[in-house]
Protein backbone atom coordinates (compact mmCIF):
# COMPACT_ATOMS: atom_id res chain seq x y z
CA UNK A 1 0.00 0.00 0.00
CA UNK A 2 1.66 3.24 -0.73
CA UNK A 3 -1.50 5.41 -0.15
CA UNK A 4 -3.92 5.71 2.45
CA UNK A 5 -7.08 3.50 0.67
CA UNK A 6 -10.94 3.63 2.20
CA UNK A 7 -13.55 0.80 1.36
CA UNK A 8 -15.88 1.08 0.94
CA UNK A 9 -16.63 4.11 -0.93
CA UNK A 10 -20.08 3.94 0.41
CA UNK A 11 -22.31 1.99 2.45
CA UNK A 12 -26.25 1.45 2.94
CA UNK A 13 -27.88 0.72 6.28
CA UNK A 14 -30.75 0.25 8.14
CA UNK A 15 -31.02 2.38 11.74
CA UNK A 16 -30.21 -0.34 13.68
CA UNK A 17 -27.67 -1.97 11.94
CA UNK A 18 -24.38 -2.91 13.04
CA UNK A 19 -21.18 -1.54 10.36
CA UNK A 20 -17.78 -1.65 9.47
CA UNK A 21 -15.03 -0.14 7.25
CA UNK A 22 -11.62 -0.53 6.83
CA UNK A 23 -8.80 1.99 6.25
CA UNK A 24 -5.38 0.59 4.38
CA UNK A 25 -2.04 2.67 5.00
CA UNK A 26 1.54 1.97 4.62
CA UNK A 27 3.14 0.27 7.47
CA UNK A 28 6.50 1.39 6.98
CA UNK A 29 7.44 4.80 8.52
CA UNK A 30 3.80 4.70 10.39
CA UNK A 31 3.62 7.39 13.10
CA UNK A 32 -0.56 7.43 13.36
CA UNK A 33 -3.61 6.70 12.28
CA UNK A 34 -6.21 9.18 12.48
CA UNK A 35 -10.45 8.58 11.70
CA UNK A 36 -12.83 11.54 11.23
CA UNK A 37 -16.52 12.03 11.24
CA UNK A 38 -17.66 14.82 8.67
CA UNK A 39 -20.99 15.63 8.79
CA UNK A 40 -22.57 17.54 6.06
CA UNK A 41 -22.54 21.53 5.95
CA UNK A 42 -19.85 21.17 9.28
CA UNK A 43 -16.06 20.57 9.32
CA UNK A 44 -14.42 17.26 10.03
CA UNK A 45 -13.91 16.09 13.50
CA UNK A 46 -11.34 13.70 14.86
CA UNK A 47 -13.07 10.54 16.10
CA UNK A 48 -9.82 8.84 17.20
CA UNK A 49 -5.61 9.28 16.70
CA UNK A 50 -4.49 5.67 17.47
CA UNK A 51 -0.45 5.04 17.67
CA UNK A 52 0.18 1.31 19.05
CA UNK A 53 -0.32 -1.87 17.26
CA UNK A 54 -3.49 -3.76 18.61
CA UNK A 55 -4.70 -0.26 19.83
CA UNK A 56 -8.40 -0.19 20.60
CA UNK A 57 -10.69 2.60 21.26
CA UNK A 58 -14.25 3.29 21.78
CA UNK A 59 -16.98 6.80 21.93
CA UNK A 60 -19.80 5.49 22.58
CA UNK A 61 -21.64 3.04 19.75
CA UNK A 62 -17.74 3.89 17.94
CA UNK A 63 -15.06 1.87 17.94
CA UNK A 64 -12.15 1.33 15.97
CA UNK A 65 -8.72 -0.92 15.94
CA UNK A 66 -5.52 -0.76 14.79
CA UNK A 67 -2.68 -2.85 13.09
CA UNK A 68 0.29 -0.99 11.95
CA UNK A 69 2.33 -4.32 10.66
CA UNK A 70 -0.26 -4.86 7.82
CA UNK A 71 -1.41 -1.60 7.67
CA UNK A 72 -5.29 -1.53 8.59
CA UNK A 73 -7.63 0.02 10.83
CA UNK A 74 -11.46 -1.19 11.01
CA UNK A 75 -14.17 1.81 12.39
CA UNK A 76 -16.97 0.16 13.87
CA UNK A 77 -20.77 1.68 14.64
CA UNK A 78 -23.10 -0.17 16.39
CA UNK A 79 -26.40 -0.24 16.04
CA UNK A 80 -26.25 2.64 13.48
CA UNK A 81 -28.54 5.49 13.83
CA UNK A 82 -29.81 8.12 11.41
CA UNK A 83 -27.21 10.94 13.09
CA UNK A 84 -24.25 8.69 12.52
CA UNK A 85 -25.08 9.85 8.63
CA UNK A 86 -21.69 11.06 7.51
CA UNK A 87 -18.79 10.60 5.74
CA UNK A 88 -15.54 8.82 7.54
CA UNK A 89 -12.22 10.14 6.89
CA UNK A 90 -9.20 8.41 7.83
CA UNK A 91 -5.22 9.84 7.31
CA UNK A 92 -1.78 8.24 8.20
CA UNK A 93 0.55 10.83 8.68
CA UNK A 94 4.17 9.60 8.22
CA UNK A 95 6.75 9.73 10.98
CA UNK A 96 9.98 11.83 10.97
CA UNK A 97 12.13 9.22 9.52
CA UNK A 98 10.37 9.52 6.30
CA UNK A 99 10.62 12.01 3.33
CA UNK A 100 7.05 13.08 3.93
CA UNK A 101 7.19 13.57 7.31
CA UNK A 102 4.41 15.71 8.45
CA UNK A 103 2.20 15.10 5.02
CA UNK A 104 -1.42 14.72 6.77
CA UNK A 105 -3.20 12.89 3.70
CA UNK A 106 -7.14 11.54 3.65
CA UNK A 107 -8.48 8.31 2.38
CA UNK A 108 -11.21 9.07 0.11
CA UNK A 109 -13.74 8.14 2.55
CA UNK A 110 -16.71 5.94 3.29
CA UNK A 111 -20.28 7.80 2.64
CA UNK A 112 -22.39 6.39 5.48
CA UNK A 113 -26.02 6.51 4.89
CA UNK A 114 -28.32 5.37 8.17
CA UNK A 115 -32.05 4.82 6.84
CA UNK A 116 -34.91 5.11 9.52
CA UNK B 1 -12.66 30.28 21.93
CA UNK B 2 -10.03 28.92 20.01
CA UNK B 3 -9.75 27.21 16.58
CA UNK B 4 -9.36 27.88 13.22
CA UNK B 5 -11.04 31.02 10.67
CA UNK B 6 -11.29 30.79 7.13
CA UNK B 7 -12.51 33.50 5.10
CA UNK B 8 -13.89 34.31 3.16
CA UNK B 9 -16.72 31.59 3.34
CA UNK B 10 -17.60 32.10 -0.56
CA UNK B 11 -15.35 33.78 -2.91
CA UNK B 12 -16.35 34.77 -7.08
CA UNK B 13 -13.08 34.89 -8.70
CA UNK B 14 -12.81 36.21 -12.70
CA UNK B 15 -10.94 34.12 -15.11
CA UNK B 16 -7.22 35.03 -15.26
CA UNK B 17 -7.29 36.76 -11.65
CA UNK B 18 -5.46 35.45 -8.52
CA UNK B 19 -7.08 35.32 -4.99
CA UNK B 20 -6.18 34.65 -1.88
CA UNK B 21 -7.65 32.83 1.03
CA UNK B 22 -7.17 33.77 4.82
CA UNK B 23 -7.09 30.89 7.52
CA UNK B 24 -5.88 32.10 10.64
CA UNK B 25 -5.70 29.68 13.92
CA UNK B 26 -5.04 30.36 17.58
CA UNK B 27 -4.77 27.28 18.88
CA UNK B 28 -0.59 27.84 19.27
CA UNK B 29 -0.34 24.80 16.78
CA UNK B 30 2.86 24.47 14.55
CA UNK B 31 1.50 22.61 11.38
CA UNK B 32 -0.82 23.71 9.22
CA UNK B 33 -2.65 22.63 6.07
CA UNK B 34 -4.96 23.52 2.83
CA UNK B 35 -7.16 20.81 1.62
CA UNK B 36 -9.32 21.06 -1.61
CA UNK B 37 -12.32 19.07 -1.73
CA UNK B 38 -14.51 18.66 -5.28
CA UNK B 39 -17.72 16.99 -5.76
CA UNK B 40 -17.86 13.19 -5.04
CA UNK B 41 -14.05 13.40 -4.10
CA UNK B 42 -12.06 13.28 -0.86
CA UNK B 43 -9.70 15.85 0.81
CA UNK B 44 -6.64 16.35 -1.19
CA UNK B 45 -3.55 18.11 0.54
CA UNK B 46 -2.35 21.12 -1.64
CA UNK B 47 0.55 22.60 0.74
CA UNK B 48 1.32 21.90 4.29
CA UNK B 49 3.79 23.41 6.68
CA UNK B 50 5.29 22.15 10.02
CA UNK B 51 6.73 25.14 11.08
CA UNK B 52 6.85 28.90 10.66
CA UNK B 53 8.76 29.98 7.33
CA UNK B 54 8.34 26.62 6.16
CA UNK B 55 6.44 24.65 3.67
CA UNK B 56 5.77 21.74 1.45
CA UNK B 57 3.95 20.77 -1.87
CA UNK B 58 0.89 18.12 -1.48
CA UNK B 59 -0.11 16.37 -4.02
CA UNK B 60 -1.78 18.53 -6.52
CA UNK B 61 0.20 21.96 -5.42
CA UNK B 62 0.33 23.26 -9.44
CA UNK B 63 -1.17 26.71 -9.57
CA UNK B 64 -1.22 27.03 -6.18
CA UNK B 65 1.03 28.99 -3.61
CA UNK B 66 1.19 29.24 0.37
CA UNK B 67 3.44 31.39 2.49
CA UNK B 68 3.97 30.84 6.75
CA UNK B 69 5.33 34.00 7.95
CA UNK B 70 3.77 33.48 10.87
CA UNK B 71 2.33 30.67 13.18
CA UNK B 72 -0.84 31.87 13.40
CA UNK B 73 -1.35 32.72 9.80
CA UNK B 74 -1.33 30.02 6.50
CA UNK B 75 -2.93 32.05 3.35
CA UNK B 76 -3.58 30.02 0.34
CA UNK B 77 -3.45 31.70 -3.01
CA UNK B 78 -5.03 30.39 -5.95
CA UNK B 79 -3.22 31.95 -9.19
CA UNK B 80 -4.59 32.14 -12.70
CA UNK B 81 -2.24 28.77 -13.19
CA UNK B 82 -5.01 26.93 -11.51
CA UNK B 83 -7.04 25.84 -14.36
CA UNK B 84 -9.77 24.33 -12.44
CA UNK B 85 -10.21 26.48 -9.48
CA UNK B 86 -13.62 26.11 -8.35
CA UNK B 87 -14.00 23.81 -5.17
CA UNK B 88 -14.19 24.02 -1.47
CA UNK B 89 -10.66 24.64 0.33
CA UNK B 90 -10.61 23.44 3.67
CA UNK B 91 -7.75 24.65 6.11
CA UNK B 92 -6.59 22.46 8.97
CA UNK B 93 -3.88 22.55 11.76
CA UNK B 94 -2.85 20.17 14.75
CA UNK B 95 0.05 20.47 16.69
CA UNK B 96 3.86 19.47 15.97
CA UNK B 97 4.56 16.19 14.81
CA UNK B 98 7.92 16.78 15.89
CA UNK B 99 7.20 14.98 19.41
CA UNK B 100 6.68 10.85 19.14
CA UNK B 101 2.95 9.74 20.13
CA UNK B 102 1.31 13.38 20.70
CA UNK B 103 -1.98 13.53 19.78
CA UNK B 104 -1.53 14.64 16.50
CA UNK B 105 -5.58 14.84 15.48
CA UNK B 106 -6.16 17.91 13.01
CA UNK B 107 -9.31 20.50 13.71
CA UNK B 108 -10.52 22.27 10.73
CA UNK B 109 -12.01 26.03 9.34
CA UNK B 110 -15.39 26.28 7.97
CA UNK B 111 -14.34 26.53 4.48
CA UNK B 112 -14.30 28.51 1.57
CA UNK B 113 -16.58 28.01 -1.26
CA UNK B 114 -14.26 29.44 -4.73
CA UNK B 115 -16.26 29.84 -7.63
CA UNK B 116 -14.77 31.00 -11.05
CA UNK B 117 -17.00 33.54 -13.11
Amino acid sequence: ILNVEQSPQSLHVQEGDSTNFTCSFPSSNFYALHWYRWETAKSPEALFVMTLNGDEKKKGRISATLNTKEGYSYLYIKGSQPEDSATYLCASPPNAGGTSYGKLTFGQGTILTVHP
Amino acid sequence: DGGITQSPKYLFRKEGQNVTLSCEQNLNHDAMYWYRQDPGQGLRLIYYSQIVNDFQKGDIAEGYSVSREKKESFPLTVTSAQKNPTAFYLCASSVTMLEPLMNTEAFFGQGTRLTVV
